[in-house]
């Protein structure tokens, strides 16, 4: 079964600090796909990158940046310089190749606050 | 364009009534989903539709719930007798197709309490 775990359940940080959110994850699947989606108080979840099981590059985009390592079965997600607006819960999700559907698997979210 | 959109924003009821979700995918996306959110917790599957039926109903948490989308467009989740625990958030999402790497886009949700 997959299952996606994001320890970290709260994070505070000054802005223009920079944080990295964790993400592990369990699949029996050798094809997946693994997202990142971003959830602001308004609460409709915004699609922020995806990121197949056979593409190992890290990513950036602005001040976004992803660090998938399948060694390790995690798939980390550091914002540089933080920002006030970057507050928002921060949810990893697994998909599975295999099976009806691509249904999304959630971890449990990360909140993450920027003070100013 | 227009984005997923989900009827009732809030819905209030009681104990033992039955309700209806609605959700409006985006035009074209042929693959639908319904999750549930409940507080502090990431949304969790309930069911999946590609064009009119359902393809993967595995996470509907019994048979008090069930879900439709008759014209492969609309879908309506249904829940009968509903009981304090089925309050959460209801999300529906779409894409283009039932592939894992289609994007997903969720609507703003139906938060619902019972009381």
């Amino acid at each position: 079964a997959q299952k996606v775990t994001q320890a970290q359940t709260e994070i505070s940080v000054v802005e223009k600090e920079d944080v990295t959110l964790d993400c592990v994850y369990e699949t029996r699947d050798t094809t997946y796909y693994l997202f990142w989606y971003k959830q602001p108080p308004s609460g409709e979840l915004v699609f922020l990158i995806r990121r197949n099981s056979f593409d190992e590059q890290n990513e950036i985009s602005g001040r976004y940046s992803w660090n998938f390592q399948k060694s390790t079965s995690s798939f980390n997600f550091t914002i540089t310089a933080s920002q006030v607006v970057d507050s928002a819960v921060y949810f990893c999700a697994l998909s599975e190749l295999a099976g009806a559907g691509n249904m999304l698997t959630f971890g449990g979210g990360t909140r993450l606050m920027v003070k100013p | 364009g227009a984005g997923v959109s989900q009827t009732p924003s809030n819905k209030v009821t009681e104990k033992g009534k039955y309700v209806e979700l609605r959700c409006d995918p985006i035009s074209g996306h042929t693959a639908l989903y319904w999750y549930r959110q409940s507080l502090g917790q990431g949304p969790e599957f309930l069911i999946y539709f590609q064009g009119t039926g359902a393809a993967d109903d595995s996470g509907l948490p019994n048979d008090r719930f069930f879900a439709v989308r008759p014209e492969g467009s609309v879908s309506t989740l249904k829940i009968q007798r509903t009981e304090r625990g089925d309050s959460a958030v209801y999300l529906c999402a779409s894409s283009q197709g039932g592939s894992s790497y289609n994007e997903q886009f969720f609507g703003p949700g139906t938060r619902l309490t019972v009381l």
